[in-house]
């Protein structure tokens, strides 16, 4: 079964400086990789994915992400940090010729805060 | 386009009683999620559905929680009864192939 790991529970930045939140995954096969975002009360909104293709990938808000077949990483990199950017990160993992029917698995979340 | 409507957004019922709980995935999307997340905690799967078809629902209690997708499109979710633990904010997601998209979901509170 697929499953995400983000052995970061919270990451502290500096405004301006580059952030880089991390993740690992395990599949059977070649991997669907997604980042979302979620700020207080909300639902969680989609950032970018991974499907094929180019391993740097880029998304809303001026974030992108790595993916790495090797190490089985897929790192949320942003070059200059915003305070706004304060929020609950998560990594997300789909097996497309897994068993589970391509089934949604989300890590625990690592919370990053900006300072000013 | 409209984005994945969930209603209600809060609910406090007392254990064992029962809620519902409502979506309205993005129009065409054939996939539809509901999450279940734990204040502090990743969102975990309770119930996938492919057009109006269950693909899994391992991690749903069904001794206790129900789920429904008429006609493929609109879903409700059910806890009958509710215990303590049930305290979540309950998210429903739809997808059209890849990426999913999540509601605002809907804050359950159990006393």
């Amino acid at each position: 079964a697929q499953s995400v790991a983000q052995p970061e529970d919270q990451v502290n930045v500096a405004e301006g400086n580059p952030l880089t939140v991390k993740c690992t995954y395990s599949v059977s096969g070649n991997p669907y990789l997604f980042w979302y975002v979620q700020y207080p009360n909300r639902g969680l909104q989609f950032l970018l994915k991974y499907i094929t293709g180019d391993n740097l990938v880029k998304g809303s808000y001026g974030f992108e992400a790595e993916f790495n077949k090797s190490q089985t990483s897929f790192h949320l990199k942003k070059p200059s940090a915003l305070v706004s950017d304060s929020a609950l990160y998560f990594c997300a993992v789909r097996d497309p010729l897994g068993t589970g029917f391509q089934k949604l698995v989300f890590g625990t979340g690592t919370r990053l805060l900006v300072s000013p | 386009e409209a984005g994945v409507a969930q209603s209600p957004r809060y609910k406090i019922i007392e254990k064992r009683q029962s809620v519902a709980f409502w979506c309205n995935p993005i129009s065409g999307h054939a996939t539809l999620y509901w999450y279940q997340q734990i204040l502090g905690q990743g969102p975990k799967l309770l119930i996938q559905f492919q057009n109006n078809g269950v693909v899994d629902d391992s991690q749903l209690p069904k001794d206790r929680f129900s789920a429904e997708r008429l006609k493929g499109v609109d879903s409700t979710l059910k806890i009958q009864p509710a215990k303590l633990e049930d305290s979540a904010v309950y998210l429903c997601a739809s997808s059209p192939n890849t990426e999913a998209f999540f509601g605002q979901g809907t804050r359950l509170t159990v006393v």
